[in-house]
């Protein structure tokens, strides 16, 4: 029973537009989101997080929107850079002391120049 | 500030051979996590330990154990090594504290069970 689905495997935009990578999530327990970014024979680098009693984060260009009535978030990157080509994955946490993360399978992202 | 450390970061061993994997936390972490990463389940949740105890476990068989030492740093260990446990395994270390804290993540211990 996958609790955190990131449905798209993979994502292509020109560098310069829009990244929108979407998650999606069903158990009602998850108080904390987040999204991490890892390149191949790397580890996962933590990018931004949300708390459930916000509806928006912004980090530079990157910006995460959570809907907890449709139980979905995404993570938009504005201007997207070649740079920022790697897989993301979306993570929820229960908060407090439980510190078990829920990853998605994530969503590879290429940024074409 | 030093990131998380894992060593080895490549180990190959055969059927039933037993495995220990280290980790060393960012300076000043003392919640230490463990993760599992395979191409078909994605990163999945091993363990959690927070003051050299076990706070946490995920659904994985008691072949997988961990533990912590007094310095924070961890190790796990797996035993009867079967061909499905080759993957990649992910520490990562946090801050201690009553609300949730962001966890950074080591490079990870590729290993290959033949």
């Amino acid at each position: 029973d996958q609790q955190v689905k990131q449905n798209s495997p993979s994502l292509s935009v020109q560098e310069g537009r829009i990244s929108i990578l979407n998650c999606d999530y069903t158990n009602s327990m998850f108080d904390y989101f987040l999204w991490y970014k890892k390149y191949p024979a790397e580890g996962p680098t933590f990018l931004i997080s949300i708390s459930s009693i916000k509806d928006k984060n912004e980090d530079g260009r990157f910006t995460v929107f959570l809907n907890k009535s449709a139980k979905h978030l995404s993570l938009h990157i504005v201007p997207s850079q070649p740079g920022d080509s790697a897989v993301y994955f979306c993570a929820a946490s229960e908060g407090g002391s439980n510190y078990k993360l829920t990853f998605g399978k994530g969503t590879l992202l290429t940024v074409n120049p | 500030k030093a990131g998380v450390t894992q060593t080895p970061r490549y180990l190959i061993k055969t059927r039933g051979q037993q495995v220990t994997l280290s980790c060393s936390p960012i300076s000043g972490h003392r919640s230490v996590s463990w993760y599992q990463q395979t191409p078909g389940q994605g990163l999945q949740f091993l363990f959690e330990y927070f003051s050299e105890t076990q706070r946490n476990k995920g659904n994985f068989p008691g072949r997988f154990s961990g533990r912590q030492f007094s310095n924070s740093r961890s190790e796990m260990n797996v035993s009867t090594l079967e061909l499905g446990d080759s993957a990649l395994y992910l520490c990562a270390s946090s801050l201690p504290g009553d609300s949730y804290n962001e966890q950074f993540f080591g490079p990870g211990t590729r290993l290959t069970v033949l």
